[in-house]
């Protein structure tokens, strides 16, 4: 049981340059989130997608976008990369419900020279 | 916006040492996560609480549950070299989404 797979695990982009980080689950979790991890900062959510065919903004959304493939996958767009975009990268899943915990990938460790 | 603060930042213990640390929220919660983080890696769930003043332990781990609901503390006691890494908790109000802490990084020196 794979859990929350994250890809890929580094990565190294040019600013403006775009580029899409995959994520997908087999628990048959309903929700699915994003956050970003910076030195002191705590995780930070992106967006989140509470069931399939819904998306939202979390508490730091600007220079992203989500796609809800399926049930299984979630995944994070950067269209135009900056350099304040260099983060570890987070996705986590869970059953939606508000007493249930949230389980995560393993991330993806960006830079953005 | 809600926000979750989390002292200290960082602690630095000798083996064999206790362990606190806290977590204070603006708002009133319905209840609080703790996940721990090994250096390296993904944060991994360790409790939930959801009543005021709970308490609960895992083994030399001890999770509190303000009355009010608005902080909650985790106590280890005599910290191992396995208790490194960073320590969040999360919270939550009503439906909404966890506001994770900014948690404490523990070291325990041999």
């Amino acid at each position: 049981n794979a859990g929350v797979t994250q890809t890929p695990k580094f990565q190294v982009l040019k600013t403006g340059q775009s580029m899409t980080l995959q994520c997908a689950q087999d628990m048959n979790h309903n929700s699915m989130y994003w956050y970003r991890q910076d030195p002191g900062m705590g995780l930070r959510l992106i967006y989140y997608s509470a069931s399939e065919g819904t998306t939202d903004k979390g508490e730091v959304p600007n220079g992203y976008n989500v796609s809800r493939l399926n049930k299984r996958e979630f995944s994070l767009r950067l269209e135009s990369a900056a350099p304040s975009q260099t983060s570890v990268y987070f996705c986590a899943s869970s059953t939606g419900q508000s007493n249930q915990p949230q389980h995560f990938g393993d991330g993806t460790r960006l830079s953005i020279l | 916006g809600q926000q979750v603060m989390q002292i200290p930042q960082y602690q630095h213990v000798q083996e064999g040492e206790d362990f606190t640390t806290y977590c204070n929220s603006s708002t009133t919660l319905s209840n609080i996560q703790w996940y721990k983080q090994r250096p390296g890696g993904h944060p991994v769930f360790l409790i939930q609480l959801v009543k005021s003043g709970e308490v609960k332990k895992q083994k030399r781990l001890t999770f509190q549950f303000g009355e009010a609901k608005k902080n909650s503390s985790l106590h280890i006691t005599a910290t191992q070299t396995t208790d490194v890494g960073t320590y969040f908790c999360a919270g939550r109000t009503g439906a909404n989404n966890l506001f994770f802490g900014t948690g404490t990084r523990l070291t325990v020196i041999p």
